[in-house]
This record gives structure tokens, sequence and C-alpha cells, in this order.
């Protein structure tokens, strides 16, 4: 089964903090994505890279940046973290060239930060 | 730019019932359009898509119809379960674009009690 795997379910951590979230994908996407998940807000896109090394902003990039040095893997650093950025992190991968012009995404289960 | 509105949640309804969530957009071009739902505590997962006008996309039950000529692509179930409770999420890409990401809306609750 194809899989898209966030390495923590649920981080707390103090503002200042440095922050990491790794995500980790076995499809060979060339694909790969951060949003941010907020109620009333519904999904809103970070950062996302479509080849190692490569990245690209989405619609709220700052406080956020990202790293891609392998194809599989694509990290999510927050540099000092703060209040406002408590939510819920998703990460998803797709297909460089969509399967019949349908850009599906596969979706991990979430990582859940908290900064006290 | 693109954008997804669909219908404000939540919705409540018996198990058994009809279920219409709403949802329509704007774009450029010719978009692909995808519902997408989120189950309690888990990632999203793709429920049903459509890449072309009048395509209809349908899974697990759930309907949605391609619609141009009035830009929406409605959420459709003839009996909802309790299962079905979870978020749903309209989303569309806009192929001719040159990046790969999706727009989504807002999420819309749907809760059905037994």
């Amino acid at each position: 089964d194809v899989k898209v795997t966030q390495s923590s379910r649920y981080l707390v951590k103090r503002t200042g903090e440095k922050v990491f979230l790794e995500c980790v994908q076995d499809m060979d996407h060339e694909n790969m994505f951060w949003y941010r998940q907020d109620p009333g807000l519904g999904l809103r896109l970070i950062y996302f890279s479509y080849d190692v090394k490569m990245k690209e902003k989405g619609d709220i990039p700052e406080g956020y940046s990202v790293s891609r040095e392998k194809k599989e893997r694509f990290s999510l650093i927050l540099e000092s973290a703060s209040t406002n950025q408590t939510s819920m992190y998703l990460c998803a991968s797709s297909l460089l060239q969509p399967l019949n012009g349908a850009n599906v995404l596969t979706f991990g289960a979430g990582s859940r930060l908290t900064v006290l | 730019g693109n954008s997804v509105t669909q219908m404000e949640g939540p919705v409540t309804l018996s198990e058994e019932a009809f279920l219409t969530i709403n949802c329509t957009y704007t774009a450029t071009g010719y978009p692909s359009l995808f519902w997408y739902v989120q189950y309690p505590g888990e990632g999203l997962q793709l429920l049903l898509k459509a890449t072309k006008a009048d395509d209809k996309g349908s899974n697990k039950g759930f309907e949605a119809t391609y619609r141009k000529e009035t830009t929406s692509f409605h959420l459709e179930k003839g009996s909802v379960q309790v299962s079905d409770s979870a978020v749903y999420f309209c989303a569309l890409h806009n192929s001719g674009g040159s990046n790969y990401k999706l727009t989504f809306g807002k999420g819309t609750l749907l809760t059905v009690n037994p």
C-alpha cells in the first residue's frame, strides 16, 4: 500500500524553538507539498517541491522553510516557532505529470503541532 | 486566480438521509475538480474526481458532476451512513498552470446520526 508518512503525529514545542516536521513517501513521486489546516480556513499551501533541491513558495511561506535533499523526503522547518504556528500540518505528494490530467494528491495522516 | 467556495457546515443528518454539499469554483481554462474526504484523526484521501465538463465522478455511493455552465461540482449521496461522518473538501487543479498545487475549499463537516 502506497504511503506518505509523517514522522510525528503530535508535537508540543515552546516559543522560539526550532521545529522539524519530516515527511517520507514511497511512491517515487516528484511533487511534494506542505499544507497547513486550520478550522474555518481549510488547507493553505506553505511550500511545495517538484524535484530534489527545488522548492517554491505557496500561499503562506512566512515563518517556514523547507528542505528536499532526497526525492522521497520533504522537511518543513520552523526556525523559531511562534504560538500562531499552532496547527495541523499535512504533507502530500503527487506525480510530476498527472495521469489523465488529474493531479491526485496522496496525503499523510498529519502532524498536530502545539506551540506554547 | 483560482478559488473554491463550498457550503459552510456543519451539516447534521440522520442515517439514510440525502446529502448535498455545494461547491462552486472560479478558474481560468479547464480545471480538474476533486472531492477529498478527511475522516477523524486522519489525513485527506481522494473521494472522487472529474477532469472535463459533464464528467461524473463517483465512489462509495457519492457522486458529483462537473458543470461548466454553472461552475459547480456539488457532492451528493442518496443515503448517508454513520461512517460517512467526516470533513469533505472540494478542490481544483488548473492543468494549464505551471505548478501542480491544488486549490481547496474550506471544508464541510458532516455528522451523520444513527
